[in-house]
C-alpha cells in the first residue's frame, strides 16, 4: 500500500542543536512533496512544499528539506533550532494529478531552552 | 478573510447518537478535505471532495458520510458514533492542482464516550 514514513516519533533537542527529521514516500511516479508543522494547539500550517527544479527548497523560520528521488526520501532539516520550534511536524505527499494527499504519522519535537 | 472554519470546536457524544461537523472556507477553493488526528498515527484522509458535487473515500471512511453542499461548505457526518471515532477532525482546503499546499481549520475535538 502506498504510504508516508516518518522515522523518529520523538525527538528531544537542545536549542542551538542541528535538527533533521526523516521522511520516506513509497509512491511511484511524479510526486508533490510538504511538510507541515503545528505549534501547541494550533492547527497545521506549511514550512515549505517541493513540486519540480531545484530538490534543495527552503521554508519559512530557517527550515530546509531535501528531495532525493533515488531514496524516495524528503527529509527536514534546521541547522539551529530554538526552543520556539517545540512543535509537531508532519510530512505529506500527493501523487502527481491526484488530489488525495497523505500525511506519515508525525515527529514530535521539544526543544530544550 | 478567516479562512478555513469548523463548528462545533468541541463535542461530547455518546454511543450511537449522531452528528454533523460544519467546514466552510472562504479562499474560493475547489478541493476540501476531511481528516482525523489520532496520538501515534498522525493525519488519516476520511473523505475528500475535488470539487462541488464530487466526493471521494480516503483511507479510513468507515463510520462517516459527507456532503458537499456548495463550494464553500463541507460537512462531515456520523451516523451512529462509537468510542473509536474519538479524535481531533480537521478540515482542510485548497486549490485545484497539486502542487498547491493545504489550509487547515482549528480542529474540532470530539470524545465519544
Amino acid at each position: 500500500a502506498q504510504s508516508v514514513s516518518q522515522h523518529n516519533h520523538h525527538v528531544i533537542l537542545s536549542e542551538a542543536a542541528s535538527l533533521e527529521l526523516g521522511c520516506n514516500y513509497s509512491y511511484g511516479g511524479t510526486v508533490n512533496l510538504f511538510w507541515y508543522v503545528q505549534y501547541p494547539g494550533q492547527h497545521l500550517q506549511l514550512l515549505l512544499k517541493y513540486f519540480s527544479g531545484d530538490p534543495l527548497v527552503k521554508g519559512i523560520k530557517g527550515f530546509e528539506a531535501e528531495f532525493i528521488k533515488s531514496k524516495f526520501s524528503f527529509n527536514l532539516r534546521k541547522p539551529s533550532v530554538q526552543w520556539s520550534d517545540t512543535a509537531e511536524y508532519f510530512c505529506a505527499v500527493n501523487q502527481y494529478n491526484n488530489n488525495d494527499m497523505r500525511f506519515g504519522a508525525g515527529t514530535r519535537l521539544t526543544v530544550k531552552p | 478573510n478567516a479562512g478555513v472554519t469548523q463548528t462545533p470546536k468541541f463535542q461530547v457524544l455518546k454511543t450511537g447518537q449522531s452528528m454533523t461537523l460544519q467546514c466552510a472556507q472562504d479562499m474560493n477553493h475547489n478541493s476540501m478535505y476531511w481528516y482525523r488526528q489520532d496520538p501515534g498515527m498522525g493525519l488519516r484522509l476520511i473523505y475528500y471532495s475535488a470539487s462541488e458535487g464530487t466526493t471521494d473515500k480516503g483511507e479510513v471512511p468507515n463510520g462517516y458520510n459527507v456532503s458537499r453542499l456548495n463550494k464553500r461548505e463541507f460537512s462531515l457526518r456520523l451516523e451512529s458514533a462509537a468510542p473509536s471515532q474519538t479524535s481531533v477532525y480537521f478540515c482542510a482546503s485548497k486549490e485545484t492542482g497539486t502542487t498547491y499546499e493545504q489550509y487547515f481549520g482549528p480542529g474540532t475535538r470530539l470524545t465519544v464516550t
